[in-house]
């Protein structure tokens, strides 16, 4: 059971440079999200999608953007690469419509900008 | 403030005690999440709940709507359990937000 694959696991950028962070689940789920998470703080949420074809904006969405092509595809891009953007990124997903659904999380992708 | 606060930031204990954890949140919510997450960075889904409590092996959580409190305890506590536990909230107030509390540190030594 694949549940939800992020890549890569690790990733060191230069300021400016470009780069798509990865995220698929094969569990049919609907709602797709990322999160990055920072030392001594909460997660916090980038970008969401709750179908193929809908995106919203999170808490923290400067710098990122997101696309949901297909329900099992859920990628990441970082357009311009900010050392403020080095941080752990989490990719989650959940079954959809009640509020109440668990959150099942990829392993994460370190991410630094140098 | 944060709208959700654990305590404490950091915990350690010795193998077999009884373990402690607690949330509050100061928002409406539809459901609150205690998480997982192990020294390697995964991050797992130990409970939902919105009223009571669930028990899963030696893990309980419970949940005060009425004074927007929750606990997760950890009964004969073991090394394994070292991870950070993190407590999450879904807002009632509609849309897709979830607000996680910053995590618990807990090291349990053997």
């Amino acid at each position: 059971n694949a549940g939800v694959t992020q890549t890569p696991k690790f990733q060191v950028l230069k300021t400016g440079q470009s780069m798509t962070l990865q995220c698929a689940q094969d569990m049919n789920h609907e709602y797709m999200s990322w999160y990055r998470q920072d030392p001594g703080m909460g997660l916090r949420l980038i970008h969401y999608s709750v179908g193929a074809g809908i995106t919203d904006q999170g808490e923290v969405p400067n710098g990122y953007n997101v696309s949901r092509s297909t329900t099992e595809d859920f990628p990441l891009r970082l357009l311009s690469a900010a050392p403020s953007q080095t941080s752990v990124y989490f990719c989650a997903s959940s079954p959809g419509r009640l509020g109440g659904n668990i959150q099942y999380f990829g392993a994460g992708t370190r991410l630094s900008v140098l | 403030k944060n709208e959700v606060e654990q305590s404490p930031q950091n915990l350690t204990a010795q193998e077999g005690e009884f373990i402690t954890i607690n949330c509050s949140y100061s928002v409406g919510i539809s459901a609150l999440h205690w998480l997982q997450q192990h020294p390697g960075g995964g991050i797992v889904s130990l409970f939902m709940l919105s009223s009571g409590k669930k028990k899963h092996g030696r893990l309980i959580a419970t949940i005060n709507i009425q004074e927007k409190h929750s606990s997760l305890h950890i009964t004969a506590s073991h090394p394994r359990d070292s991870a950070v536990y993190i407590c999450a909230v879904r807002s009632n107030t509609g849309g897709f937000k979830t607000i996680f509390g910053a995590g618990t540190r807990l090291f349990v030594k053997a």
